[in-house]
């Protein structure tokens, strides 16, 4: 069974700071892995998704790595600003769709 | 991108009636839909799969005559709570997907979400 986990839980920083998510995975027969971003009270804005067969996938300030040999992936948010300010979760997809997700980091940028 | 529309996106009901939210692919076929749960400062939970024209798969621990899930066509499921109870309350999101070329081959696109207050 695919178990999802998030770290850190949550994460403040001040504007301009780059910052790394990291999203770990117990089954490395992962079909996809793909971050979201979720507002409070909102639903889920899919921000990257990484195929099993990429390393990596970019999306402006964005930035997204897959190992599936150690089980992990990583979210690089570039020069964040407060409107990066949100929950990030990342979700290990199957064949057919389904998703696991992890618990999310709830990132706080503050001006 | 592909657009899934959930409806209400907000719902107040008593305890001991029923609620349905309804998920819709907008401009894509979907053979398969799945319904989440989201407690409050909690992630994701699946709930079940529901495949179009045949009866939703649920995940261990989820009622199925709780919470009756219909796949009537491929651009619709409905996700029906039945007596309610406080309990229930929470935050319902689906996703729909089309599998027939194979696996999917984009991202997931997600509903808006329901969010399900039960008094």
């Amino acid at each position: 069974k695919q178990e999802v986990t998030q770290i850190p839980a949550a994460l403040s920083v001040p504007e301009g700071e780059n910052l790394v998510l990291n999203c770990s995975f117990t089954d490395s027969a992962i079909y996809n892995l793909q971050w979201f971003r979720q507002d409070p009270g909102k639903g889920l804005t899919s921000l990257l998704l990484i195929q099993s067969s990429q390393r990596e996938q970019t999306s402006g300030r964005l930035n997204a790595s897959l190992d599936k040999s150690s089980g992990r992936s990583t979210l690089y948010i570039a020069a964040s600003q407060p409107g990066d300010s949100a929950t990030y979760l990342c979700a290990g997809g199957t064949s057919y769709g389904k998703l696991t997700f992890g618990q999310g980091t709830i990132l706080t940028v503050h001006p | 991108g592909a657009v899934v529309s959930q409806h209400p996106s907000r719902v107040i009901c008593k305890s001991g009636t029923s609620v349905k939210i309804e998920c819709r692919s907008l401009d894509f076929q979907a053979t398969t839909m799945f319904w989440y749960r989201q407690f409050p400062k909690q992630s994701l939970m699946l709930m079940a799969t529901s495949n179009e024209g045949s009866k939703a798969t649920y995940e261990q621990g989820v009622e199925k005559d709780k919470f009756l899930i219909n796949h009537a066509s491929l651009t619709l499921s409905t996700l029906t709570v039945t007596s309610a109870h406080p309990e229930d309350s929470s935050f319902y999101i689906c996703s729909a997907v089309d599998l027939r070329a194979g696996g999917p081959t984009g991202e997931l696109f997600f509903g808006e979400g329901s969010r399900l207050t039960v008094l």
